[in-house]
């Protein structure tokens, strides 16, 4: 089955770097992605890896090497409005277009 | 461009009551996933809908059904309510089925069931 482990929770302080890890097990893989969800909030998405490499978006930049089974999303100039949690999900595999979710790191950015 | 939209905000039920929840995909998204969120957790996959038929369900029991309509948007049903139903109820549209790594969530509505 899939499964994907990222840390519960990170703190870091405004102006900082963070990156937050995220490693999976599928069947099959089609990608890598990213959602932000503030308290109360709906996810929203931030980031797709399909292939290994950086993407970057503006502040955000996502990362992925398949061969280790492993991702990152850093996050630079870290703002307090980034204080949130951060979703890794996957595909579920080659005939589903189900989306597995990780449990979520919630990000505390301090003054 | 609308985005996806989500009705009604927040509901409280009763244990044995049924529910129905709404959405309205974005503007140009033929595919509609739902998802079930506890306090805490990551979203859970319930079904997704595809040009009005269901094409994939999760690991939740017949009483959650669903509905697509060819306007694209989409309902979800919940008979025989159970306390650990209480959660949040997000919808999802993409612009494609495949297309799920990408796709854009609803404000979602949080059910209290009592």
């Amino acid at each position: 089955g899939q499964s994907l482990e990222q840390p519960s929770e990170v703190t870091a302080v405004e102006g900082a770097i963070v990156q937050i890890n995220c490693t999976y097990q599928t069947s099959g893989f089609y990608g890598l992605s990213w959602y932000q969800q503030h308290d109360g909030g709906a996810p929203t998405f931030l980031s797709y890896n399909a292939l290994d490499g950086l993407e970057e978006t503006g502040r955000f930049s996502s990362f992925l090497s398949r061969s280790d089974s492993y991702g990152y999303l850093l996050l630079q100039e870290l703002q307090m409005k980034d204080s949130a949690s951060y979703f890794c999900a996957v595909r579920e595999g080659d005939s589903s277009y189900k989306l597995i979710f990780g449990s979520g790191t919630r990000l505390l950015v301090r003054p | 461009e609308t985005g996806v939209t989500q009705s009604p905000t927040h509901l409280i039920k009763t244990r044995g009551q049924q529910v129905t929840l709404r959405c309205s995909s974005q503007s140009g998204h033929n595919t509609v996933s739902w998802y079930q969120q506890a306090l805490g957790q990551g979203p859970q996959f319930i079904f997704q809908y595809y040009r009005e038929e269901e094409n994939g369900r999760g690991n939740f029991p017949p009483r959650f059904s669903g509905l697509q309509f060819p306007n694209y948007s989409s309902e979800l049903n919940v008979n025989a309510l159970e306390l650990d139903d209480s959660a949040l109820y997000l919808c999802a549209s993409s612009l494609t089925k495949s297309g799920t790594l990408t796709q854009y969530f609803g404000p979602g509505t949080r059910l209290l069931v009592l």
